[in-house]
Formats: structure tokens, C-alpha cells, sequence
């Protein structure tokens, strides 16, 4: 079956530690997306990417890096610079274009202990 | 720059009665729009979505959403809910311009509790 894999489901993190969560697609989609959810806020948009090794950063990229070294993979890693990690991280990914949606992954939730 | 609004964080309702949860946007662009649902502690599952065409849109499990132009809103509506349809309901826009990504503008979320 085609769909997202995010990996972790559960994760828990040191404060000061940096973190990668895993997000794999086997959609052949070209653009993937990560957005963080926090309670009563709804889904921001962390970082997209549209082609391998090009991403661009979305409304709040600070604290987070990305990489895009291959297309099916979209890594995010949490750095010791964001202030409140603690969050449910989502992945998403789409074609370019087109008359179509975003499909998601499970997600993968973050702890700060 | 895009926004949505759900005017409702939460819409307790009885089993078998219709529901309907509320959605704006504001947008410089013409936009996709789209509902999506949430159980807890997983994903967003696609209901529906409003690309051109007919303004009345069918999705999955009963649900439809009405796309209205002039209000720019778009309500999720079902005639007769379930206690299965307990969850949070997003409203999403997306830029429609040709060759960009499907980067999603999300509303705060409903969350929809049916009682029995």
C-alpha cells in the first residue's frame, strides 16, 4: 500500500539534545511537508520542500532543520534552539500542482523531559 | 498571505442530530479548500475538497461542504451524525497558483463530541 511512514510515533528528548524524526513516502510525490500541531492552534507549517535538495521554510522554521537528499525521504530534526519542542509533528506529502491534496503520515509525538 | 477561521473550538451535538462546523478564509488568491479529520493520536484523513466546478461538494462518511464565494466560507455539514464522527474537523486553504505546492493554511480546528 502507498502512504507516509513517520517513525518515531513516541519520542522523548533531553532538553539541550537535538532529534531527527523519520518521514518516508512510497507516493512518488515531488513536494513533502512538515507541520507542527500544538493544542487549540491548529497546523503550522515548519518546512516544504518541492524537489530534492531544495526546501524552503515555512512559517515556523525556527529551531528545526531539513534535508531532502532523496525524494521518498524528508528528515526534521529538532534542534536544542527550539524553545518548546513539545508537539505533535506531522508529515505530509503531495504532487506539484494539480488538482489534488496533501496526504499525511500518523505523526510522531515529541516530549521534552 | 491566507487565513482561516473556524468560528467553533467545540460543537457538543446528540446522535442522529444534523451538524454543522463553520469555516472562513481570507485570501489575495484564488484558493483550494479542503476539510480534513482527525482521531486522536493519529493523522488528518481527507473528508473533502473544493477545487473548481460545483460548489456543493460530497465527501466521505455523509459529510458535504458548500463552497460560497461572496461569504468566503465554506461549512461542513451531515444530516445525521454518528458517535463514530467524534473528532477534531480542520478546515484548510491552499494556494491555487499553477506549479506550487500543496503548502496548507489551517484553521484552529472543531472538535466535534457526539453524545448519545
Amino acid at each position: 500500500d502507498g502512504g507516509i511512514t513517520q517513525s518515531p510515533k513516541y519520542l522523548f528528548r533531553k532538553e539541550g539534545q537535538n532529534v531527527t524524526l523519520s518521514c518516508e513516502q512510497n507516493l512518488n510525490h515531488d513536494a513533502m511537508y512538515w507541520y507542527r500541531q500544538d493544542p487549540g492552534q491548529g497546523l503550522r507549517l515548519i518546512y516544504y520542500s518541492q524537489i530534492v535538495n531544495d526546501f524552503q521554510k515555512g512559517d515556523i522554521a525556527e529551531g528545526y532543520s531539513v534535508s531532502r537528499e532523496k525524494k521518498e525521504s524528508f528528515p526534521l530534526t529538532v534542534t536544542s534552539a527550539q524553545k518548546n519542542p513539545t508537539a505533535f509533528y506531522l508529515c505530509a506529502s503531495s504532487i506539484v500542482g494539480g488538482n489534488t491534496e496533501a496526504f499525511f503520515g500518523q505523526g510522531t509525538r515529541l516530549t521534552v523531559v | 498571505a491566507q487565513s482561516v477561521t473556524q468560528l467553533d473550538s467545540q460543537v457538543p451535538v446528540f446522535e442522529e442530530a444534523p451538524v454543522e462546523l463553520r469555516c472562513n478564509y481570507s485570501s489575495s488568491v484564488s484558493v483550494y479548500l479542503f476539510w480534513y479529520v482527525q482521531y486522536p493520536n493519529q493523522g488528518l484523513q481527507l473528508l473533502l475538497k473544493y477545487l473548481s466546478g460545483s460548489t456543493l461538494v460530497k465527501g466521505i462518511n455523509g459529510f458535504e461542504a458548500e463552497f460560497n464565494k461572496s461569504q468566503t466560507s465554506f461549512h461542513l455539514r451531515k444530516p445525521s451524525v454518528h458517535i463514530s464522527d467524534t473528532a477534531e474537523y480542520f478546515c484548510a486553504v491552499s494556494d491555487l497558483r499553477r506549479g506550487s505546492a500543496r503548502q496548507l493554511t489551517f484553521g484552529s480546528g472543531t472538535q466535534l463530541t457526539v453524545l448519545p
